[in-house]
């Protein structure tokens, strides 16, 4: 089983910060590499797909990249709505994807 | 839009049964392999299972394997999970997730709940 590692676990910032987020994966996945944002008590929100693009109606603060097994969310100018947990999820494999075990954004 | 909306959870006893229920609208569902994921409080995101467009295939992470079955009927534009033998830590809030182009999980419920408790 592919196995993702995100980097930091949480990480404090303040509005305006830029921020970077790494994912690495336990084998080549290619560009098969989403990010996700999820505020408490709410589903799950798609931000970049496919490594580096961005998801109709997303900010363009937010941006994705890498390839192969590192991949990094990088947000360039923190908005305080952007205070929340950030997952990436692989999908590489048609029989299985996997999720990072998270990374919480906190306000400094 | 696209809507998904669960339903189906609830309390329930360890080694018993549930069968979750989620209704697809705004879009064609028979068009899109249709996934489940679930949260247990205060953790992170896992998957659950994964279901083909026509329901052909269908595959399931191994901590749910051989006690939970993935199903849809595209005419109703349903997607379910039925869950057996459930345990302590199959408790979650279980969503489902549309699987878009480029193998991605477009769009998402807003969760149902499951407690499995005695």
């Amino acid at each position: 089983d592919i196995r993702l590692t995100q980097s930091p676990s949480s990480l404090s910032a303040s509005v305006g910060d830029r921020v970077t987020i790494t994912c690495r994966a336990s084998q080549s996945i290619s560009s098969y590499l989403n990010w996700y944002q999820q505020k408490p008590g709410k589903a799950p929100k798609l931000l970049i797909y496919a490594a580096s693009s961005l998801q109709s109606g997303v900010p363009s603060r937010f941006s994705g990249s890498g390839s192969g097994t590192d991949f990094t969310l990088t947000i360039s100018s923190l908005q305080p709505e952007d205070f929340a947990t950030y997952y990436c999820q692989e999908s590489y494999s048609f029989f299985s994807i996997t999720f990072g075990q998270g990374t919480r954004l906190e306000i400094k | 839009q696209v809507q998904l909306v669960e339903s189906g959870g609830g309390v329930v006893q360890p080694g018993r049964s549930l069968r979750l229920s989620c209704v697809a609208s705004g879009f064609t569902f028979s068009h899109h392999g249709m996934h489940w994921v679930r949260q247990a409080p205060g953790k992170g995101l896992e998957w659950v299972a994964v279901i083909w467009y026509d329901g052909s295939n269908k595959y399931y992470a191994a901590s749910v394997k051989g006690r939970f079955t993935i199903s849809r009927d595209n005419p109703r534009n349903t997607l379910y999970l039925q869950m057996d033998s459930l345990r302590a830590e199959d408790t979650a809030v279980y969503y489902c997730a549309r699987w878009g182009d480029d193998r991605k999980n477009d769009y998402w419920g807003q969760g149902t709940l499951v407690t499995v408790s005695s």
